[in-house]
């Protein structure tokens, strides 16, 4: 069993679309990262959050601590948006990984 | 700052050959991990270091893989003899402190013929 799953794996949405993805974790909790990678690119980390809700232009990511899981959103996305969305756990001074959810998002 | 650094960026060796793969963390991190990525199995912890100090190894496949660091700014991973399974891209990260963002390097690609 993974201690972090995502879902949907894999997702295609047309440009404009709202887009949701969704990360549950099943350990115990210091901060949860989304990450971003670009097809046969690096890895960047676009959200840090450990409460509440966090804004960077058209991404919102949001955290339920009761609950265990994450949610990130992408309003009016971009073909530019296409990517690996990777949801990170830091569980002490580890990191757990989800599996990833690959977006497509057509013009 | 760079931001994290590693070399090569990609590397193609026969297997037998020892693989060195190289990393610079951002200055003033005190945290250094390796990771493995490949499709099957995504992102997988090797080792990660504390203030230089190895503190869990226990994601390193086996043996032939061994990962140093010197001193705070410099970290490899080596794998002697490589194979064909070791092919994966290798990123490095390295983080401030204990909740600290954490930041990749772009990745080092190796394919083991």
């Amino acid at each position: 069993k993974n201690e972090v799953e995502q879902s949907p794996q894999n997702l295609t949405a047309q440009e404009g679309e709202f887009i949701t993805i969704n990360c549950s974790y099943s350990v115990g909790i210091s901060a949860l990262h989304w990450l971003q990678q670009h097809p046969g690119g690096g890895i960047v980390s676009l959200f840090m959050l450990s409460s509440g809700k966090k804004k960077h232009g058209r991404l919102i990511a949001t955290i339920n601590i009761q609950e265990k899981h994450s949610s990130l959103h992408i309003t009016a996305s971009h073909p530019r948006d296409s990517a690996v969305y990777i949801c990170a756990v830091l569980n002490g001074n580890q990191f757990y990984f989800g599996t990833g959810t690959s977006l497509t998002v057509i013009p | 700052d760079a931001g994290v650094i590693q070399s090569p960026r990609h590397e193609v060796t026969e297997m037998g050959q020892e693989v060195t793969l190289r990393c610079k963390p951002i200055s003033g991190h005190d945290y250094l991990f390796w990771y493995r990525q490949t499709m099957m199995r995504g992102l997988e912890l090797l080792i990660y270091f504390n203030n230089n100090v190895p503190i869990d190894d226990s994601g390193m496949p086996e043996d032939r893989f061994s990962a140093k660091m010197p001193n705070a700014s410099f970290s490899t991973l080596k794998i002697q003899p490589s194979e064909p399974r070791d092919s994966a891209v290798y990123f490095c990260a390295s983080k401030s402190g204990g909740t600290g963002e954490l930041f990749f390097g772009e990745g080092s690609r190796l394919t083991v013929l």
